[in-house]
C-alpha cells in the first residue's frame, strides 16, 4: 500500500518567489496536516485540513496558505519566501478529525532551499 | 511549548534494549503519550502510543507510570537501523490534532 507521497522531494528558490508543494494522502484517510521542520528542531505545525476545510493552523505568518481538494490531496502554498522558510515541509495523514486516537503518518517531506 | 522533556542524546549497544525516557508532569487525564522517531532527513515514523496502561506492538514498548508523569519506550533488541531521534509528544483527545514536538532524544545504536 502507498503511503503518504510528497513532491517535489528537493526544491530551490530564490528571495521574494512563490512555492507550492504537494501531498498524496494515505489511501481512504481524509484528514491532512503540513509541519515545518528547521534544521536541529522538531517539527512545528503549520496546518490542517479534514474534508476541504481548514480545521486548525499553527502560528505562521499569511504568506503561508493550503487548500485540500476533493480526492483528499493538498498543496502548501509560500508566497514571498525569505531566507528562514528554508526547511524540511512534511505532510502527515490521518483517517479522520474526530477520532480521538486517531495517528498521523508522514510523508518523506519536501526539502525546501531559498537563496 | 512542549509539554514533554527528554534527554538530548543516548548509546545504546547493539542487540541491547534501548530505554528512552521522558517526562510530561503536567500531562492532563484526556492526553495520549505519542512517540514517533526520525531518521535522518526522512519523514517521522509513528512508533505506539498510549493513555494509561502499558502498551506494546511490533516496533516497541511503552511503560508509563501510573501518576502519569514519565514514560520509556523500550526498544528490545536494538539494532543499527534504530538510529534515529525519538519524539514523546503528548496529544490531547479530541479534534484538535496540532501535534507539539519538543527536540527529542538522539539515539545511537554502536556495534
Amino acid at each position: 500500500d502507498a503511503g503518504v507521497t510528497q513532491s517535489p522531494t528537493h526544491l530551490i528558490k530564490t528571495r521574494g518567489q512563490h512555492v507550492t508543494l504537494r501531498c498524496s494522502p494515505i489511501s481512504g484517510h481524509k484528514s491532512v496536516s503540513w509541519y515545518q521542520q528547521v534544521l536541529g528542531q522538531g517539527p512545528q505545525f503549520i496546518f490542517q485540513y479534514y474534508e476541504k476545510e481548514e480545521r486548525g493552523r499553527g502560528n505562521f505568518p499569511d504568506r503561508f496558505s493550503a487548500r485540500q481538494f476533493p480526492n483528499y490531496s493538498s498543496e502548501l502554498n509560500v508566497n514571498a519566501l525569505l531566507l528562514g522558510d528554508s526547511a524540511l515541509y512534511l505532510c502527515a495523514s490521518s483517517l479522520s478529525l474526530a477520532v480521538s486516537t486517531d495517528t498521523q503518518y508522514f510523508g518523506p517531506g519536501t526539502r525546501l532551499t531559498v537563496l | 511549548d512542549a509539554k514533554t522533556t527528554q534527554p538530548p542524546s543516548m548509546d545504546c549497544a547493539e542487540g541491547r534494549a534501548a530505554n528512552l525516557p521522558c517526562n510530561h508532569s503536567t500531562i492532563s487525564g484526556n492526553e495520549y503519550v505519542y512517540w514517533y522517531r526520525q531518521i535522518h532527513s526522512q519523514g517521522p515514523q509513528y512508533i505506539i502510543h498510549g493513555l494509561k496502561n502499558n502498551e506494546t506492538n511490533e516496533m516497541a514498548s511503552l511503560i508509563i507510570t501510573e501518576d502519569r508523569k514519565s514514560s520509556t519506550l523500550i526498544l528490545p533488541h536494538a539494532t543499527l537501523r534504530d538510529t534515529a531521534v525519538y519524539y514523546c509528544i503528548v496529544r490531547p483527545r479530541g479534534s484538535n490534532y496540532q501535534l507539539i514536538w519538543g527536540a527529542g532524544t538522539k539515539l545511537i545504536i554502536k556495534p
